[in-house]
């Protein structure tokens, strides 16, 4: 089983400071982590994915995540929020091999203020 | 490339009628995902298509779902007998899948559904 933990349902930030969206997973065999951002009534965009390689992977607009495996954790970060990273973002997490169904966090509303 | 396309992009319809949407995937994808999103939460896995072949449909969410592709290339996913609890954003999401690879999801914009 694998589940996906998104911890904050709305996080607020001034533009120009650090974002940090947390995502604690469980999953019974080495996961696959992402990470996809939702713009109000679009489908979801891939921001980042990690698949067993380097722990620290960089995403697009600046994104990037640690894998964490001692603490099941894949927290996204950005060191500096722009108005136009105001949007849903949702973790998720699948397990490799040929049935891949990924299991999608609630998702976390990212709030960025002038 | 286009990406992935939905049609409709919205649908309202009275309760019990039946609604079929589209999904056109990326041309050179052999896996095809659909999923429901309801406000609030992370999109939920329905079901997938592996070219034509149906592999796993143990999680549509009741027999008034079902889903097609016939020729591998798009595909519908069909609600019979709508309920107002069946009114929510339903995502296709297409990928290339090679084993031993992490495949990518590509999502298209959605069709939202409303059940009056």
């Amino acid at each position: 089983a694998q589940s996906v933990t998104q911890l904050g349902s709305h996080v607020s930030v001034s533009e120009g400071a650090l974002v940090l969206l947390r995502c604690n997973y469980s999953s019974s065999v080495p996961p696959y982590l992402f990470w996809y951002v939702q713009y109000p009534n679009q489908g979801l965009q891939l921001l980042l994915k990690y698949t067993s390689a380097a722990t620290l992977v960089k995403g697009i607009n600046g994104f990037e995540a640690e894998f964490k495996k001692s603490e099941t954790s894949f927290h996204l970060t950005k060191p500096s929020a722009h108005m136009s990273d105001a949007a849903e973002y949702f973790c998720a997490v699948s397990r490799p091999g040929g049935s891949y169904i990924p299991t999608f966090g609630r998702g976390t509303s990212l709030i960025v203020h002038p | 490339d286009t990406g992935v396309s939905q049609n409709p992009r919205h649908k309202i319809t009275k309760r019990g009628q039946n609604v079929t949407f589209r999904c056109d995937p990326i041309s050179e994808h052999n896996r095809l995902y659909w999923y429901r999103q309801t406000l609030g939460q992370g999109p939920e896995f329905l079901t997938y298509f592996q070219n034509e072949a149906q592999l796993e449909k143990s999680r549509l969410l009741s027999d008034r779902f079902s889903a097609e592709r016939p020729k591998g290339s798009f595909s519908t996913l069909e609600i019979q007998r709508t309920e107002q609890g069946d009114s929510a954003m339903y995502l296709c999401a297409s990928s290339l899948y090679a084993s031993g690879g992490a495949e990518t999801q590509y999502f298209g914009p959605g069709t939202r559904l409303l059940v009056l």
